[in-house]
């Protein structure tokens, strides 16, 4: 059963460009987790989505960033204009449907290492 | 919001050695805590999770143990290896609709051999 999926590994861009991520969740998830960690800091939550819903984005900053996660496809994570102050990683985690309320396990992917120059 | 605290920051113990890590959670009705492995380049790896309705859990050398009416919850990581060196975090996180993790700001453990 693969994991979580995301691509690509690594992205280079240059101030004022525009960056995607992708993610892939595991088989049979259908909730979707956006991560950023900074260098030397823990991860910090940004945006939970399920299919073709945004649930809960209280992490995200207000300009520039927008995610969705449509009916078909990968998750995506855009960056607009993206200044140096955006490179990090950017981490990926997806759950299961389950029981309403609960809290189930996030599975996290290997990350976007983004470096603005 | 959830404010989690994480202690100590770095931590080397001799292999064979115990280690412990401490984190304390602010919000009263956080009810799930997991623990996440990260080594070098890679995404944080699940290891353990506690629920608030059990005291301890227990898998293999490494448990958990969980103090509600304190607020604090703890890794424990007993026979240590050298492949146990990574970054450790804990996270909380509350039912219902805010499924977010709140991370502590981690724990580099080295196991000297």
């Amino acid at each position: 059963n693969a994991g979580v999926m995301q691509n690509p590994r690594h992205l280079v861009r240059r101030r004022g460009q525009e960056a995607r991520l992708r993610c892939s969740p595991m088989k049979g998830h259908s909730h979707v987790y956006w991560y950023r960690q900074l260098p030397e800091e823990g991860l910090k939550f940004m945006v939970y989505l399920q299919k073709e819903n945004i649930i809960d984005e209280s992490g995200m900053p207000k300009e520039r960033f927008s995610a969705e996660f449509p009916k078909e496809g990968p998750s995506i994570l855009r960056i607009q204009q993206v200044v140096r102050g955006d490179s990090a990683a950017y981490f990926c985690a997806s759950s299961p449907v389950g029981i309403a309320g609960g809290q189930h396990e996030q599975f996290f992917g290997p990350g976007t290492r983004l470096t603005v120059l | 919001g959830e404010n989690v605290e994480q202690h100590p920051s770095t931590l080397s113990v001799q292999e064979g050695d115990s280690a412990v890590i401490k984190c304390t959670y602010s919000d009263s009705a956080s009810n799930y805590f997991p623990w996440y492995k990260q080594e070098l380049g890679k995404g944080p790896q699940l290891i353990i999770d506690i629920r608030s309705n059990v005291g301890e859990k227990k898998d293999q050398r490494i448990a958990v143990t969980l103090n509600k009416t304190a607020k604090h919850f703890s890794l424990h990581i007993t026979e240590t290896q050298p492949e146990d060196s990574a970054v450790y975090f804990c996270a909380a996180a509350s039912s219902g609709s805010a499924r977010q993790l709140t991370f502590g700001s981690g724990t580099q453990l080295t196991v000297l051999p």
